[in-house]
């Protein structure tokens, strides 16, 4: 079965910084690309970053960009986000997502984890 | 940063025919995807490129495009097609790429 299982969500304070990680399973991981899309509460998605399948090329959101950095680990089949700086607008779910290419290319996510809960308050 | 533009909220009456539009300026260079949400779960891709939908999504779903305008069209519309519908493009032709989401419709099938 393909899987997306996102972990490392929590409650952090302002200024705090957290680690998200994404274990894939069921798919040839370092085929694909991979991003990362949060949902604030009640609001629409947004993307916030996207890696190439030999983490030769990342990209960020403007919102995110100096303060996120994406990685990954082949070798585990392990996606990560690194969050610094934390704001209260960076509360949201976090999903993790499989693009359908191997690069950053078109960004197009067709499996999607189930999401880890990031609240940023005082 | 480009916006891609959606209307809030459409309803159809079961059996009848939807059509969702995402506009900006982006989409007249790039093909918008459309993902299908609903209540606590996460996203589902249902059209990607010209006009492809992935394995298990329905025929009824088809996406168009003209101009700087994408259209996800429900064609017969079914209960569980009840949910939120996201487009979403490649933002810029820079490198390395951005993406943008929509700001969502909600389909309430009535």
């Amino acid at each position: 079965e393909v899987q997306l299982v996102e972990s490392g969500g929590g409650l952090v304070q302002p200024g705090r910084s957290l680690r998200l990680s994404c274990v894939a399973s069921g798919f040839t991981f370092d085929d694909y690309a991979m991003h990362w899309v949060r949902q604030a509460p009640g609001k629409g998605l947004e993307w916030v970053s996207g890696i190439s399948w030999d983490s030769g090329s990342t990209a960020y959101a403007d919102s995110v960009k100096g303060r996120f950095t994406i990685s990954r680990d082949n070798a585990k089949n392990s996606l990560y986000l690194q969050m610094n700086s934390l704001r209260r607008e960076d509360t949201a779910l976090y999903y993790c997502a499989k693009d359908l290419e191997w690069e950053l290319l078109g960004g197009v996510s067709d499996i999607w984890g189930q999401g880890t809960l990031v609240t940023v308050s005082s | 940063s480009s916006e891609l533009t959606q209307d809030p909220a459409v309803s159809v009456a079961l059996g009848q025919t939807v059509r969702i539009t995402c506009q900006g300026h982006t989409l007249r260079t790039y093909y918008a995807t459309w993902y299908q949400q609903k209540p606590r779960q996460a996203p589902v891709l249902v059209i990607y490129g010209k006009n492809n939908r992935p394995s298990g999504i329905p025929d009824r779903f088809s996406g168009s495009s003209s101009g700087n305008t994408a259209s996800l069209t429900i064609t017969g519309a079914q209960a569980e097609d009840e949910a939120d519908y996201y487009c979403n493009s490649r933002d810029s032709s820079g490198n390395p790429p951005l993406y943008v989401f929509g700001t969502g419709t909600k389909v309430t099938v009535l």
